[in-house]
């Protein structure tokens, strides 16, 4: 029984390009949350989707940052123009049902901009 | 969202137990408490909530005070793949997922 799935598990980009993580829910989760976490400090909340719906986006950066759960495949946590701010720990939680009672996270991807 | 209170970092030895505090004197009636953990290079682990009672489980227990504005999670016998930074966190049901993860409390565990 696979736990959340992220790949890739580090990833280096140069400030301009674009950033594409992937995540991979437990079997039998429709809900999907994004977090970040920047070094020394604790995760913040970006972004939470159903299949094929943005749920709560409240905590993503409007510009540059995006996210989908598309239908089939999994979710893809995207961010365009990277800048060296953007470097940290990016990890994706699951959960069966959208009440927040117990989520099952990845062990992220470190993102670095060079 | 409410907030909670936990120490920087505390320290045990191993298989001792360890009373990890926390402090959410603005929780309100539908806040339930959470607690993670997260060990080096790794997403966070869930724990254990409860809301009023006090809650048991194969990993830790959770006691709650009487006027909930504390708990402690208690780890009955510390191992060295205890040693995490735990966080303690009030969720609501209305608050899918959007967890507020604090700087929590680093537990060291000494052999």
């Amino acid at each position: 029984n696979a736990g959340v799935m992220q790949n890739p598990r580090h990833l280096v980009r140069r400030r301009g390009q674009e950033a594409r993580l992937r995540c991979s829910p437990m079997k039998g989760h429709s809900h999907v949350y994004w977090y970040r976490q920047l070094p020394e400090e604790g995760l913040k909340f970006m972004v939470y989707l159903q299949k094929e719906n943005i749920i709560d986006e409240s905590g993503m950066p409007k510009e540059r940052f995006s996210a989908e759960f598309p239908k089939e495949g999994p979710s893809i946590l995207r961010i365009q123009q990277v800048v060296r701010g953007d470097s940290a720990a990016y990890f994706c939680a699951s959960s069966p049902m959208g009440q927040g009672e117990k989520l099952f996270f990845g062990s992220g991807t470190q993102l670095s901009v060079l | 969202d409410a907030k909670t209170t936990q120490p920087n970092s505390m320290e045990s030895n191993e298989e001792e137990p360890v009373h990890l505090p926390c402090n959410h004197s603005t929780i309100s009636g539908t806040d339930y408490i959470h607690w993670y953990r997260q060990l080096p290079s790794q997403g966070p682990e869930y724990v254990i909530h409860g809301l009023t009672s006090n809650v048991n489980n194969r990993m830790a227990s959770l006691a709650i005070a009487e006027d909930r504005k504390s708990s402690t999670l208690i780890l009955h016998r510390a191992t060295l793949r205890d040693a995490a930074v735990y966080y303690c966190i009030l969720a609501r049901g209305s608050t899918l997922g959007r967890l507020y993860f604090g700087r929590g409390t680093q537990l060291t565990v000494w052999p």
